[in-house]
């Protein structure tokens, strides 16, 4: 049971839209930065998306991340077929005074 | 940029202990970051063990704090995590990471490539 909550798994077809959602709690989300990774089949997780909005150099403007309160989301729009693998997030908390991810979602693209 | 690679030994028997380096390249062990060790079981999610500063001190997950050790040698430019008492649930591929800022975390580039590590006899 990870600390953060993302759904298992989502799927588009090409050129479609995916959000992907992450809910925590006050000690995680709520007070620190969420980061997001991409890891593609096969390989070492890959930085995706930094405090909270912020994408590293190389990672194209169709991914775009947000936070409200206790949850986080990351979009996807112009989806292609390489998006294709598991996305986490992860933060860290105050009360367990470490890093927490969430249990990975699994992007299909169809 | 900076690099990192892990290395050690693929098989521990259980009730061993885990024993892995990371070796830093393209910069300094001793800038001001934190060094991360993560893994992800077969088929799993990633999990946090913890990470170390070039001074020395340390965070782990209270999940395994009490059988984790992580330390950094400079002289190296490395650093390395112990995992003691190990079962074939700690079979997994770790990984480790930088987190390039000293104040906020979580936030984990680059990555090594991973090494499976399976615990068996």
């Amino acid at each position: 049971q990870s600390v953060l909550t993302q759904p298992p798994s989502a799927s588009g077809t090409p050129g479609q839209r995916v959000t992907i959602s992450c809910s925590g709690s006050g000690s995680n989300i709520g007070s620190n930065y969420v980061y997001w990774y991409q890891q593609l089949p096969g390989t070492a997780p890959k930085l995706l998306m930094y405090r909270d909005n912020l994408r590293p150099s190389g990672v194209p403007d169709r991914f775009s991340g947000s936070k409200s309160g206790t949850s986080a989301s990351l979009a996807i729009s112009g989806l292609r077929s390489e998006d294709e693998g598991d996305y986490y997030c992860a933060a860290w908390d105050d009360s367990l005074t470490g890093v927490v991810f969430g249990g990975g979602t699994k992007l299909t693209v169809l | 940029q900076v690099q990192l690679q892990e290395s050690g030994p693929g098989l521990v028997k259980p009730s061993g202990t885990l024993s892995l380096t990371c070796a830093v390249s393209g910069g300094s062990i001793s800038s001001s970051n934190w060094w991360s060790w993560v893994r992800q079981p077969p088929g799993k999610g990633l999990e946090w063990i913890g990470e170390v500063y070039h001074s020395g001190t340390t965070n782990y997950n209270p999940s395994l704090k009490s059988r984790v050790t992580m330390s950094v040698d400079k002289s190296r430019n490395q650093f390395s995590l112990k995992l003691s008492s190990v079962t074939a649930a700690d079979t997994a591929v770790y990984y480790c990471a930088r987190d390039p800022s000293p104040v906020t975390r979580g936030w984990f580039d680059p990555w090594g490539q991973g090494i499976l590590v399976t615990v068996s006899s």
